[in-house]
Parts: C-alpha cells; sequence; structure tokens
C-alpha cells in the first residue's frame, strides 16, 4: 500500500519565525515525485515545491525548502521568514512516476501563522 | 490562479440523486485528474483522463463515472449519491509529454452536501 502520514494535525508560528512540518510516506517503488501544496481557507490548492526522487540534493524555492531523507522515507517542509500568508493547510504527497499519475496525499497540517 | 476552473461552486442534492460536476482544464493540457476531499481529509484520487480516455481508477465504485471533452473540459458524474460522498470535488490538469510526472494544477473544487 501507498500511504503519506502528517503526524501534526496543526501548528501556530509567529509572523517572521521558521516552521518545520513533517511528512512521511511509504511505497516499495523506487522511482517517485514528492510535492507539498497548499490550499488556503477557501482558496485553490497550490504547489509549493516538488522534489525528484532520483535526486539527492534537496528543492528549494525561495523561502520554502525541504528535507528530504530517501532512505528514510522523510520528506519536511520548512519554511523560513513566515508571513500571514502562509496561513493554510499543508499536504504532502507524492506520484509514482508508471502508470497513471495518481497523487497520494497526506492528510495535512493547519498552519497558522499569529501576528 | 491556476488556470484551473470548476462549476458550481456549491451544490446540495438529496440522497439517491445524480449529479454533474464540470471542470476547464488550462489551455493545451491533455490530462484530467479527479479528487474527492472529505472534511478535514486530504484529497482522495478518483480517476484520471487522458485524451479522453479513462487512464487509471481509485477505489471509487462504478456509480463515480466521467467524461473528457476535446475543448479542455471534463465531467465528474455520481448516481445514486450517499450521505457519504458530501465532499469537495477537485479537478486538476496536467500536460503528459513523455516526460516524467509533470505538475498537477487544481481548480477550487465543487462543494457537494448530500442530504
Amino acid at each position: 500500500a501507498q500511504t503519506v502520514t502528517q503526524s501534526q494535525p496543526e501548528m501556530s508560528v509567529q509572523e517572521a519565525e521558521t516552521v518545520t512540518l513533517s511528512c512521511t510516506y511509504d511505497t516499495s517503488e523506487n522511482n517517485y515525485y514528492l510535492f507539498w501544496y497548499k490550499q488556503p481557507p477557501s482558496r485553490q490548492m497550490i504547489l509549493v515545491i516538488r522534489q525528484e526522487a532520483y535526486k539527492q540534493q534537496n528543492a528549494t524555492e525561495n523561502r520554502f525548502s525541504v528535507n528530504f531523507q530517501k532512505a528514510a522515507k522523510s520528506f519536511s517542509l520548512k519554511i523560513s521568514d513566515s508571513q500571514l500568508g502562509d496561513t493554510a493547510m499543508y499536504f504532502c504527497a507524492f506520484i509514482l512516476i508508471q502508470g497513471a499519475q495518481k497523487l497520494v496525499f497526506g492528510q495535512g497540517t493547519r498552519l497558522t501563522i499569529n501576528p | 490562479e491556476t488556470g484551473v476552473t470548476q462549476s458550481p461552486t456549491h451544490l446540495i442534492k438529496t440522497r439517491g440523486q445524480q449529479v454533474t460536476l464540470r471542470c476547464s482544464s488550462q489551455s493545451g493540457h491533455n490530462t484530467v485528474s479527479w479528487y474527492q476531499q472529505a472534511l478535514g481529509q486530504g484529497p482522495q484520487f478518483i480517476f484520471q483522463y487522458y485524451r479522453e480516455e479513462e487512464n487509471g481508477r481509485g477505489n471509487f465504485p462504478p456509480r463515480f463515472s466521467g467524461l473528457q471533452f476535446p475543448n479542455y473540459s471534463s465531467e465528474l458524474n455520481v448516481n445514486a449519491m450517499e450521505l457519504d460522498d458530501s465532499a469537495l470535488y477537485l479537478c486538476a490538469s496536467s500536460l503528459v509529454s513523455g516526460l516524467p510526472t509533470d505538475t498537477q494544477y487544481f481548480g477550487p473544487g465543487t462543494r457537494l452536501t448530500v442530504l
């Protein structure tokens, strides 16, 4: 079975702080991509960052970076200098390269940035 | 915004009825995927269409069906609705071009309530 686990249902930090969201996943396949998606309240789900499993270098996108540990099947998201607009549900997901492009999502982490 | 639109925004139906949800993909995208997101959960893959044919299906019964049209639009049909079908239904479009795993762009969703 392919699963994604996000162990932090909710997190809250002050504006400008750094926060790390955890994600672990399980698959027997070796070739896949990993994603973090952001779903603001009543707004569309948008891609935050993506990581190819065959790349050892961790992906970064401005204030967003990941810590990808393939052997541990861990894929955490770090948000630096957090902003009020970062308040949202964050979903970790992966997709296998072979077959239908089916995203497998975790349960999500509700992140609140406080002023 | 992602360029993916969905209609209607909200819908209320009665158990046993049928419903059709619509999605308009980004121009040029040849693949559309549909997801069901129950309240407080991550999205679950329903099925995917590639060039107007079903290209993969999740663990959903046959009363969930779909269509994809040449003009980048698609439909999700649900027959004999049950109370548990109440959820946010998301469509996501992507351009599958033979390269590994292209990014999926999500629409804002249709909130379906079954009474």
